[in-house]
């Protein structure tokens, strides 16, 4: 059974930096591309960024909207993926989902951004 | 970037009613649309796949039409676990975008 379990949200200052988790489990991680995905309280689905295999040399694409402050990487030997979230801004408030090929998701982890 | 232009926004429909949810994109995207049901505190959960075909496990009242630009969603007899809120997809090009959402409540 595919599982994903996302971790590491919490609350942050404007400007602040946050590493989140999403740790893999009953697949082949390193064949897979994965995706970070957002929702901001009350809102609709925005799609964050992805993480090409390593067949696709472990490429990464991200929305214009954290371009530059967000960063995907993965560590295969352990079947996690990571979202580094560096500059903060308030309207970075949302859940983070990792997904697998769009069937599989997470549970999603909180992250505050706040003073 | 590809606009997903998804309507209506909210729907009251009766347990029995048909459903229908549309929603356009801003260029073809040929049959690469997905159908998300996501309850209040859950992840999305895919419910159709390539515009029409339905993922395993889920109920057949659920169903998907359409391609190109035009993409339709339906529901053939609403029951009470359908409250939901229902979102389209488009992954034809990165960045992949979502419709608005359509809030899905029983009259």
């Amino acid at each position: 059974e595919v599982q994903l379990v996302e971790s590491g949200g919490g609350l942050v200052q404007p400007g602040g930096s946050l590493r989140l988790s999403c740790a893999a489990s009953g697949f082949t991680f390193s064949d897979h591309y994965m995706d970070w995905v957002r929702q901001a309280p009350g809102k609709g689905l925005e799609w964050v960024g992805r993480s090409r295999n390593k067949a696709n040399s472990y490429t990464t694409e991200y929305a214009a909207s954290v371009k530059g402050r967000f960063t995907i990487s993965r560590d295969d030997s352990k079947n996690s993926l990571y979202l580094q979230l560096n500059s903060l801004k308030t309207e970075d408030t949302a859940v983070y989902y990792c997904a697998r090929d769009h069937a599989n998701w997470g549970q999603g982890t909180l992250v505050t951004v706040s003073s | 970037d590809i606009q997903m232009t998804q309507s209506p926004s909210s729907l009251s429909a009766s347990v029995g009613d048909r459903v229908t949810i549309t929603c356009q994109a801003s260029q073809d995207i040929s049959n690469y649309a997905n159908w998300y049901q996501q309850k209040p505190g859950k992840a999305p959960k895919l419910l159709i796949y390539d515009a029409s075909n339905l993922e395993t496990g889920v109920p057949s009242r659920f169903s998907g039409s359409g391609s190109g630009t035009d993409f339709t969603f339906t529901i053939s007899s609403l029951q009470p676990e359908d409250i939901a809120a229902y979102y389209c997809q488009q992954y034809d090009n990165l960045p992949y975008t979502f419709g608005q959402g359509t809030k899905l409540e029983i009259k």
